[in-house]
């Protein structure tokens, strides 16, 4: 079945414990991104990656790392988590090349931090 | 000024009513347009892309004005199966940057 997952699905956690919350996709998919939903505010891009060790920011990167050293994962690093990253979370990913492309979306992740 | 903005909603409506939704975006130099759904915190889906003349599928039409920086999405004979937020999403050029508005709630009750 084609998918995106991430793990973990529910974390607590504590300021500055480092984190990292995995993405895996199955579709060969070059293109993957990273999303924070808050209430009132959607979706936000934190980072994306066109391809294996090609990232760049996207609107709210601060306090996130990203890499991409193989194609079908992109884990999202959180070094010293903080009480406003609390968020859920979304991993996505799409091919590249056409306009109108799809992001097939993961399950999310929903992280506080205390 | 948010790059795309919606409707705050939410919008109740019974079954079967035809419900529009409106969406403007900033960026002049946007390239693609989507409309998505999301059920319930759950991720979001692809509903629909929005071309430049116009497209359909089944009760949903999508409509994108150039000129006015404005996309719509309108529902017709609403089902309760509908109930969800549509997010209208735009895409830079390049097609990398992915920008979500915060989304429409919509109720559809019997």
């Amino acid at each position: 079945e084609a998918q995106v997952t991430q793990n973990p699905r529910y974390l607590i956690t504590v300021t500055g414990k480092k984190l990292t919350v995995t993405c895996s996709q199955n579709m060969n998919h070059e293109y993957m991104s990273w999303y924070r939903q808050d209430p009132g505010l959607g979706l936000r891009q934190i980072y994306y990656s066109m391809n294996v060790e090609v990232t760049d920011k996207g609107d709210v990167p601060e306090g996130y790392k990203v890499s991409r050293k193989e194609k079908r994962n992109f884990p999202l690093i959180l070094e010293s988590p903080s009480p406003n990253q609390t968020s859920l979370y979304f991993c996505a990913s799409s091919v590249v090349g056409e306009r109108y492309n799809e992001q097939f979306f993961g399950p999310g992740t929903r992280l506080t931090v205390l | 000024r948010k790059e795309v903005e919606q409707d705050p909603g939410p919008f109740n409506v019974p079954e079967g009513a035809t419900v529009a939704f409106n969406c403007t975006y900033s960026n002049s130099a946007s390239q693609s347009f989507f409309w998505y759904r999301q059920d319930c915190r759950k991720e979001p889906k692809l509903l629909m892309s929005v071309y430049s003349s116009g497209n359909e599928d089944g009760r949903f039409t999508a409509q994108l004005n150039r000129a006015s920086q404005y996309i719509s999405l309108l529902i017709r004979d609403s089902k309760l199966s509908d109930s969800a937020t549509y997010l209208c999403v735009v895409k830079n050029t390049g097609g990398f940057k992915t920008i979500f508005g915060a989304g429409t709630r919509l109720f559809v009750k019997a």
